[in-house]
């Protein structure tokens, strides 16, 4: 079965630096891998989307990678800033238009100021 | 204003108890979903409905039973609770998939403590 690792140790930045988080993957790569962004007590935000064939993408502070031949997507937040603190996840769908979302157990970012 | 509203929020309750959750979405999404997470963070599927239709069926027990009345609710019934069936429940909706990608809108959850 498919099996996502993001880093469980929470991850420590100082502000105005950028933070890089990690999701490797194993087995198929994903049509589209997606990041998402959780507070404490609250449910998931969807930040962005890449696809099997796009190498980056970007939202303002945000830069997502995929490489599939490495299996793995690094989420950059540049210029990051203490709100940026959260849990950040990331999520596969495979072709076949079911909708199903398969989560990694997400990093924690802590960005101090 | 809110695009994914379940309720309630917290939920306390006996073992053996029967409970629902409810879950109403004003984005005009045609799919609509039930997420479990666990006490390690874990969010794993456990139904998806497009219009009304059952598309995803994990490997639930079937103490758990999802409704939707209409396109735009979603609401889950669980019959004798367990101990082991606490956790947050998220629900979340989406466009179709084969409209193309797209992100979902999850609600703010709704925490289910088995005691």
């Amino acid at each position: 079965s498919q099996k996502i690792e993001q880093n469980s140790e929470a991850l420590n930045i100082q502000e105005g630096k950028t933070a890089t988080l990690t999701c490797n993957y194993t087995n198929y790569s994903p049509a589209y891998l997606q990041w998402y962004r959780q507070d404490p007590g609250r449910g998931p935000v969807f930040l962005l989307l890449i696809r099997e064939n796009e190498k980056e993408k970007r939202k303002e502070r945000l830069k997502v990678t995929f490489d599939t031949t490495l299996k793995q997507s690094l989420f950059h937040i540049t210029a990051s800033q203490p709100a940026d603190s959260a849990t950040y996840l990331c999520a596969l769908e495979y072709a076949g238009n079911t909708g199903k979302l398969i989560f990694g157990q997400g990093t924690t970012l802590q960005v101090k100021p | 204003d809110t695009a994914v509203s379940q309720t309630p929020k917290y939920l306390v309750t006996q073992m053996g108890n029967d409970k629902s959750i409810k879950c109403e979405q004003n984005l005009g999404h045609d799919t609509m979903y039930w997420y479990k997470q666990d006490s390690k963070k874990f969010l794993k599927i456990m139904f998806s409905y497009n219009n009304k239709e059952l598309i995803i069926n994990e490997t639930v027990p079937n103490r758990f039973s999802p409704k939707s009345p209409d396109k735009a609710h979603l609401n889950l019934h669980i019959n004798s609770l367990e101990l082991g069936d606490s956790a947050v429940y998220f629900c979340a909706s989406s466009q179709r998939r084969d409209r193309g990608p797209g992100g979902y809108t999850f609600g703010s959850g709704t925490r289910l403590t088995v005691v």
